[in-house]
């Protein structure tokens, strides 16, 4: 079975601090994901992973960055956080082939920015 | 891009009720999923079906995709079954990337 792990499920953090979200996928996976999910506006891709040290932006990647070092780790980092980030962020992960894309998604991480 | 849109945005039942949830989508697609969250966040996946008829226990899933939508059945039903169902797609073309619609809220009631 795949298995995509965050690293907490509920984080509280003060406006300014970096915060790092960590996101690991054990099935060699090439894509990763990076969405938030907010009341009314559905999932939201923030940043999207199809290798090492590759990235494209989603949607809103303001305020965030990526990094992808390994291929079965991806963060998510918000440089200073704000108290707009809080939200729900959930992780996924997906392997491109033969145009099958199925995705699997990680349990979440709660962010509370005060 | 494409454009998914669910319906309904709401359903309340009562348990062994049976629903059906529909998800049409505005192109063509080459990958389908349907994803339940559960009351803690997390989306599990229900059926990977970008066309023809699955089963898995009390849930099935159709997909056409030449008439471009795709139907989750939810037969005696049960509290368990509360959550937001989403329906993803990935248009054909070969995108990485799955476009979601806004999801359905079930509640389902003892």
């Amino acid at each position: 079975d795949v298995k995509v792990t965050q690293s907490s499920r509920y984080l509280v953090k003060r406006t300014g601090e970096k915060v790092f979200l960590e996101c690991v996928q054990d099935m060699d996976h090439e894509n990763m994901f990076w969405y938030r999910q907010d009341p009314g506006l559905g999932l939201r891709l923030i940043y999207f992973s199809y290798d090492v040290k590759m990235k494209e932006k989603g949607d809103i990647p303001e305020g965030y960055s990526v990094s992808r070092e390994k291929k079965e780790r991806f963060s998510l980092i918000l440089e200073s956080a704000s108290t707009n980030q809080t939200s729900m962020y959930l992780c996924a992960s997906s392997v491109p082939g033969q145009g099958v894309y199925e995705q699997y998604f990680g349990p979440g991480t709660r962010l509370t920015v005060t | 891009g494409i454009q998914v849109e669910q319906s309904p945005p709401d359903l309340i039942l009562q348990e062994g009720a049976n629903s059906t949830l529909r998800c049409n989508f505005s192109d063509s697609v080459n990958n389908l999923q349907w994803f339940h969250q559960n009351p803690w966040g997390q989306l599990i996946n229900l059926f990977y079906i970008p066309s023809g008829t699955k089963q898995n226990g009390r849930l099935s899933a159709t997909t056409v995709a030449t008439e471009r939508y795709s139907l989750l059945y939810i037969s005696s039903s049960q509290t368990t079954d509360s959550g937001v169902y989403f329906c993803a797609v990935n248009a054909s073309g070969g995108s990485y990337i799955p476009t979601f619609g806004r999801g359905t809220s079930l509640i389902v009631h003892p």
